[in-house]
């Protein structure tokens, strides 16, 4: 079964440093996520990406991150200078659909910012 | 901003039982609503959805019903397995997807 993919699966990072944490979307898809978790909250949208341009962000989603799809299978989160509470586990998604009827999930990546 | 609430961190059922979980929304926008499975080191993956047009789907084992009126949504596993236990997310869509805190299922055997 198609899945989707991220790398790396933990980042250790000094608070101010630049990271970019990466994701491949199934092949197919054209709508693709970015979510994090926190350590003992909830899943939280950050933002929906469609046709090379961010279709919605939301409050969490301020002007140190960025998204890209530098080629035609890559998704990229960057944060350019990271602050101790971006710890978190980050999760990328990708979608047929607008709708969001179904997302489906890659497996996270675990940013502890030092 | 909690549109979408589960108040029950924790479940514990036998192995055989009717496992329910519960989910609240605020949001009368949403017009999907979703449940996710969750293991530990492993990323969220959808398990059954229900439009808003419905009240009931089901899919084997696993029930949703969505009561509009009351802005609520449950799932019914039947019968529960020890494999069942993980944490479930309920879910919401109207342009974005938006998740609940989360139950941890456990199962016993």
């Amino acid at each position: 079964e198609p899945e989707v993919t991220q790398t790396p699966s933990h980042q250790v990072t000094q608070m101010g440093q630049e990271v970019i944490l990466r994701c491949v979307p199934i092949s197919n898809h054209l709508y693709f996520y970015w979510y994090r978790q926190i350590l003992g909250q909830k899943v939280e949208f950050l933002v929906s990406f469609y046709n090379n341009e961010i279709s919605e962000k939301s409050e969490i989603f301020d002007d140190q991150f960025s998204v890209e799809r530098p080629d035609g299978s890559n998704f990229t989160l960057k944060i350019r200078s990271t602050k101790l509470e971006d710890s978190a586990m980050y999760f990328c998604a990708s979608s047929e659909r607008q709708t969001n009827e179904k997302l489906f999930f890659g497996s996270g990546t675990q940013l502890s910012v030092l | 901003d909690q549109q979408v609430k589960q108040n029950s961190p924790s479940l514990s059922v036998q192995e055989g039982r009717i496992s329910i979980l519960n989910c609240d929304y605020t949001n009368s926008m949403f017009d999907y609503f979703l449940w996710y499975k969750k293991y530990p080191a492993e990323g969220p993956t959808f398990l059954i959805s229900i439009s808003s047009i419905k009240d009931k789907n089901e899919d084997g084992r696993f029930t949703v019903f969505l009561n509009k009126s009351a802005k609520h949504l449950s799932l019914h596993i039947v019968p529960s397995q020890p494999g069942d236990s993980a944490v479930y997310f309920c879910a919401a869509s109207e342009s974005r997807t938006v998740f609940g805190t989360g139950t941890r299922l456990l199962v016993s055997p």
